[in-house]
């Protein structure tokens, strides 16, 4: 089975706090993915990467940065955490060499007061 | 960019019932997920499933590719299956999902 796991159910921070959110995967995937859950937005990308040191933009990804040192870790960073980046954090993982499936850890709440 | 729609938002049953829940989507996808959100948040994989029909106990679902909609069934429902169910494609060559905005499910025991 996929295994994708996550630092943190949950955590709250305070405002201006530098946060780094972790994601580890144990299928050897390559592709690895942070996406922000709002209510009325539903789920949105952060960041995607599809190798080591690799990364791409998503559909927000201001205000945050990523890190991919090694295969199975994508860390998500928050420089200066704010208010509006309280939200519902998920990770995902797919295969490239396979169907793409993607696969989500279970999902960090971050609260920033 | 690939739109995806679904229907009906919210739907409400009695536990036993059979729903429907309906995803639409704009272009030609080689990927299609559908996820049940769990009350604690977590996405768990139901069925990978850009095209065909596939069955997994109670729960089944149909890809008619050619007509842009997939369908996925839930018989004999259980209160453990509330939640939101989301669809999710990606187009040939983009690894990125595009989400649904769900349909909220609740049943009612």
């Amino acid at each position: 089975d996929v295994k994708v796991t996550q630092s943190s159910r949950y955590l709250v921070k305070r405002t201006g706090e530098k946060v780094f959110l972790e994601c580890v995967q144990d299928m050897d995937h390559e592709n690895m993915f942070w996406y922000r859950q709002d209510p009325g937005l539903g789920l949105r990308l952060i960041y995607f990467s599809y190798d080591v040191k690799m990364k791409e933009k998503g559909d927000i990804p201001e205000g945050y940065s990523v890190s991919r040192e090694k295969k199975e870790r994508f860390s998500l960073i928050l420089e200066s955490a704010s208010t509006n980046q309280t939200s519902m954090y998920l990770c995902a993982s797919s295969s490239r060499a396979a169907t793409y499936e993607q696969y989500f850890g279970p999902g960090t709440r971050l609260t920033v007061t | 960019g690939i739109q995806v729609e679904q229907s009906p938002p919210d739907l409400i049953l009695q536990e036993g019932a059979n729903s429907t829940l309906r995803c639409n989507f704009s272009d030609s996808v080689n990927n299609l997920q559908w996820f049940h959100q769990n009350p604690w948040g977590q996405l768990i994989n139901l069925f990978y499933i850009p095209s065909g029909t596939k069955q997994n106990g109670r729960l089944s679902a149909t890809t008619v590719a050619t007509e842009r909609y997939s369908l996925l069934y839930i018989s004999s429902s259980q209160t453990t299956d509330s939640g939101v169910y989301f669809c999710a494609v990606a187009y040939f060559g983009n690894e990125k999902l595009t989400f649904g905005t769900g349909t909220r499910l609740t049943i009612i025991p």
